[in-house]
């Protein structure tokens, strides 16, 4: 069965660069989610969208920006980036039947690290 | 959403049953219990959702007493393979992509040949 697919899975940057993280979400799901999940740390929700729409928004820092695109993939895109930002960043997806489920399918994630 | 508080680490033997109870005293009447699984550097794995009662899938019970305001994940015969970090999340359901998860502190369950 397709799972969703992010890239790059692992990234390496220096402070102040820029970033940009891409998820794919599994057919037919209409909502993407972000999550950051620091060494150590519990995952913590970024921002979610919903057909291509920004539905929901998180602890996400004002240096980053996402969105969903017209075939359903999502981007994250990082700015200035800090060395706090060194982290797994996981991308899921839901079906339509969100209203019943809090069931989401989670992408390997990608590991960004700061230099 | 309703916080939750889990044991922050458990250990058992391969075979055994293990159960992890959650509290969520302040659980709204709207409110669904989630449990969620994770692996190192892995992406969380849905596990169970429930209500109320007793729910049972291949993998997992979940069992919630009438009160609501706690419940018990329970994992038959565990294996080595059941080595894991588990969550305990408590919300409502929305329509249109706010089903977001917020995690807190999950339970680091070490099964021991």
């Amino acid at each position: 069965a397709a799972g969703v697919i992010q890239s790059p899975r692992h990234l390496i940057k220096e402070k102040r660069e820029t970033a940009t993280l891409k998820c794919y979400p599994i057919p037919r799901h209409d909502t993407v989610y972000w999550y950051q999940q620091g060494p150590g740390q519990d995952p913590q929700f970024l921002i979610s969208f919903y057909e291509k729409m920004q539905s929901d928004k998180g602890s996400i820092p004002d240096r980053f920006s996402a969105q969903q695109f017209s075939d359903y993939h999502s981007e994250l895109n990082m700015s200035s980036l800090e060395l706090g930002d060194s982290a797994l960043y996981f991308c899921a997806s839901s079906p339509p039947r969100t209203s019943d489920s809090y069931e989401q399918y989670f992408g390997p994630g990608t590991r960004l690290t700061v230099t | 959403l309703a916080k939750t508080t889990q044991p922050i680490s458990m250990d058992s033997y391969e075979g055994q049953e293990v159960n992890i109870t959650c509290s969520h005293n302040n659980i709204a009447t709207n409110d669904y219990i989630t449990w969620y699984q994770q692996f190192p550097s892995q992406g969380p794995r849905f596990i169970i959702q429930g209500y109320k009662t007793k729910v049972t899938n291949e993998v997992a019970s979940l069992f919630i007493p009438a009160d609501r305001k706690s419940s018990t994940l329970s994992l038959p015969r565990v294996s080595l393979s059941d080595t894991a970090v588990y969550y305990c999340l408590v919300g409502g359901l929305f329509s249109g992509g706010y089903n977001k998860l917020i995690f807190g502190a999950g339970t680091r369950l070490a099964v021991h040949p």
